[in-house]
């Protein structure tokens, strides 16, 4: 089968740096993804890794080791608006499966 | 600018009852899908579709149907609704093998 697993919530200091994992149980997979989604909002597209490494986009990074099935999203310089529920998400064949998402809280 | 058009926003009907939720998009994709969302379940896929006239069943199918008659609108139906199906769906365009989903306001249904 094909699962996700992320932990359902983390919580991080305003300014502080974060790491919202995801391990995967899939094969075959074209790339992982990453989406933010605000109360009351819809998942907007954060970031993909096609390959292994690291990708940077601006405060976000996002990691991918198919090695060891797994991936990650770093937050740095956190804040309040940040406070959203993270999904990681995997590319396979013609779908798009999500993790059950990370909310992630902010403490100022 | 990218669209992706979701109506209603929020629908309550009662069990039975035939309706449809409409998504069209302006970014002549060809990807197009349907998801709900559940507290504690994440996004789930019912419905994709792939191009005009090809759909395929995601991972929660049941007691829904899809139709993709032209490449911008991809409606979602539920033929004989139930209270199980209250949730949030989304209509998503993009994805497949390399490309972002660009995803709906969502549409919130309640069944009772």
């Amino acid at each position: 089968g094909q699962s996700l697993e992320q932990p359902s919530e983390v919580t991080a200091v305003e300014g502080a740096i974060v790491q919202i994992n995801c391990t995967y149980q899939t094969s075959g997979f074209y790339g992982l993804s990453w989406y933010q989604q605000h109360d009351g909002g819809a998942p907007t597209f954060l970031s993909y890794n096609g390959l292994d490494g690291l990708e940077e986009t601006g405060r976000f990074s996002s990691f991918l080791s198919r090695s060891d099935s797994y991936g990650y999203l770093l937050l740095q310089e956190l804040q309040m608006k940040d406070s959203a529920s993270y999904f990681c998400a995997v590319s396979r064949d013609d779908k798009i499966i999500f993790g059950k998402g990370t909310r992630l809280h902010i403490l100022p | 600018e990218a669209q992706v058009t979701q109506n209603p926003r929020y629908l309550i009907t009662v069990t039975g009852k035939k309706l449809t939720v409409t998504c069209s998009q302006n970014m002549n994709h060809e990807y197009m899908s349907w998801y709900r969302q559940d507290p504690g379940l994440g996004l789930r896929q019912i419905y994709y579709s792939m191009n005009v006239e090809v759909t395929d069943k995601g991972d929660v199918p049941e007691g829904y149907k899809v139709s993709r008659k032209e490449k911008r609108n991809f409606p979602l139906i539920l033929e004989s609704p139930s209270p199980n199906q209250t949730s949030l769906y989304f209509c998503a365009v993009g994805g497949g093998r390399y490309s972002p989903l660009h995803f709906g306001n969502g549409t919130r249904l309640t069944v009772t």
